[in-house]
């Protein structure tokens, strides 16, 4: 099992450009998280799927969209990137049972 | 809103001392709460899930124990190894709650 893997591992944006991280993850898990770290803070929630087809806005949704058309894949969209959306962004899975989330290795996202 | 704080924000101890981590949360209407390893430039591994119920759980040379009701919990490690350097998160779910909040992390500097 590759567990949760996230594309691409890096990525350099110019502010107003636009792209699509893609989660994907091979355990079957109903849900699916998007997360962002920045340097002193915890992670915090983008926004979240409890299953095919739904997602829910999280704690800091402003400036992004997501998408979970299949079960296994989970996509967060940036339509006009800003600096302020310079961080690592996290993907995580998890069964219904809300416990352990299994994260991804992270996107190292900069917009200049 | 949940918020968790983790002090020290940074630690350095001799290899084979053991260490003491902290975490303290302002809602104590918890469903659980994990700690976490994070590895420079990787995605998070769980280490220990203590559900709100329970007061400690122990996994090798690894204990957290929870105290609820003072919205707190402590991660201890045994005899530490230069392996054990990592970040350390803690990260508590609120009862009915998808998300988890995270605190900001204990960077641990175990030295040979």
């Amino acid at each position: 099992n590759a567990g949760v893997t996230q594309t691409p591992k890096f990525r350099v944006l110019k502010t107003g450009q636009s792209m699509t991280l893609l989660c994907a993850q091979d355990m079957n898990h109903e849900y699916m998280y998007w997360y962002r770290q920045d340097p002193g803070m915890g992670l915090r929630l983008i926004h979240y799927s409890v299953g095919e087809g739904t997602t829910a806005k999280g704690e800091v949704p402003d400036g992004y969209n997501v998408s979970r058309l299949k079960k296994q894949n989970f996509l967060l969209g940036l339509e006009s990137a800003a600096p302020s959306q310079t961080s690592v962004y996290f993907c995580a899975s998890s069964p219904p049972i809300l416990d352990t989330q299994y994260f991804g290795p992270g996107t190292r996202l900069t917009v200049l | 809103k949940q918020e968790v704080t983790q002090i020290p924000a940074a630690l350095s101890v001799p290899e084979g001392e053991n260490l003491v981590l902290n975490c303290s949360f302002t809602d104590s209407a918890i469903y659980n709460l994990q700690w976490f390893r994070q590895d420079p430039g990787k995605g998070l591994t769980s280490l220990l899930l203590i559900q709100s119920s329970q007061r400690e759980q122990t996994s090798g040379r690894l204990n957290a124990s929870l105290d609820k009701s003072s919205g707190r919990s402590t991660l201890y490690i045994a005899a530490s190894q230069p392996g054990d350097s990592a970040t350390y998160l803690c990260a508590v779910r609120r009862s009915g709650d998808y998300k988890l909040s995270f605190g900001a992390g204990t960077t641990v500097t175990v030295r040979a």
